[in-house]
């Protein structure tokens, strides 16, 4: 079956304790991305990768790293969470193709976290 | 920051009605996107749009690209219990790959 699977789904942890959350695609997409959800605001785009060791800021960059190593992997990193870190994170993916665009087709079912 | 202005903010409609949603921009957009999000999942891609004056169909849905490329619409005629969700636009400027989504309208439909 065809995902974009995100570990872990829920995540409470203490102020300055670095954390990865994982993102996963099986389906050889080039595209990824990372978004962050908060109430009121939609989705706002953390970094997004075009293909392997190619990743570039989206509109909220900061307090977070990513690392795209292979194709299938695109985990964020934050290195010292802070309690305006807590929302709900989505991965996603795409195919670099004319039919997608590079544009996100498929999100992953998301990573509720919580910094205290 | 937000740059995608998402109208309306909810809508409580009855069953049957159609819905119109719609998204502008002061800037430009190349790609314009529609999603639907239910309670705890992700988004999920309905429709998408490439070309200024598109107007693209996927079952009760209809969205077109607005000819000024600075904004876009979505239809859903017929609205069923199903559709309650939150939807979502997203735009992509020219020359870019960054994505800037829209802060969503909520939609509930009562049978």
């Amino acid at each position: 079956e065809a995902q974009v699977t995100q570990n872990p789904r829920y995540l409470i942890t203490v102020t300055g304790k670095k954390l990865t959350v994982t993102c996963s695609q099986n389906m050889n997409h080039e595209y990824m991305s990372w978004y962050r959800q908060d109430p009121g605001l939609g989705l706002r785009q953390i970094y997004y990768s075009m293909n392997v060791e190619v990743t570039d800021k989206g509109d909220v960059p900061e307090g977070y790293k990513v690392s795209r190593k292979e194709k299938r992997n695109f985990p964020l990193i934050l290195e010292s969470p802070s309690p305006n870190q807590t929302s709900l994170y989505f991965c996603a993916s795409s195919p670099a193709d004319l039919a997608f665009g590079n544009t996100e087709a498929f999100f992953g079912q998301g990573t509720r976290l919580t910094v205290v | 920051g937000q740059q995608l202005n998402q109208s309306p903010q909810s809508m409580f409609i009855q069953e049957g009605e159609d819905v119109s949603m719609n998204c502008t921009s002061s800037s430009i957009f190349n790609t314009w996107l529609w999603y639907k999000q239910d309670p705890g999942e992700g988004p999920v891609l309905l429709i998408a749009l490439y070309k200024a004056g598109e107007l693209t169909s996927n079952g009760r849905l209809t969205a077109q690209f607005g000819i000024t490329r600075k904004d876009s619409f979505l239809n859903i005629s017929a609205s069923i219990p199903s559709d309650v969700g939150i939807y979502f636009c997203a735009g992509r400027r020219t020359g870019g790959f960054k994505t800037i989504f829209g802060a969503g309208t909520r939609l509930f439909v009562k049978a």
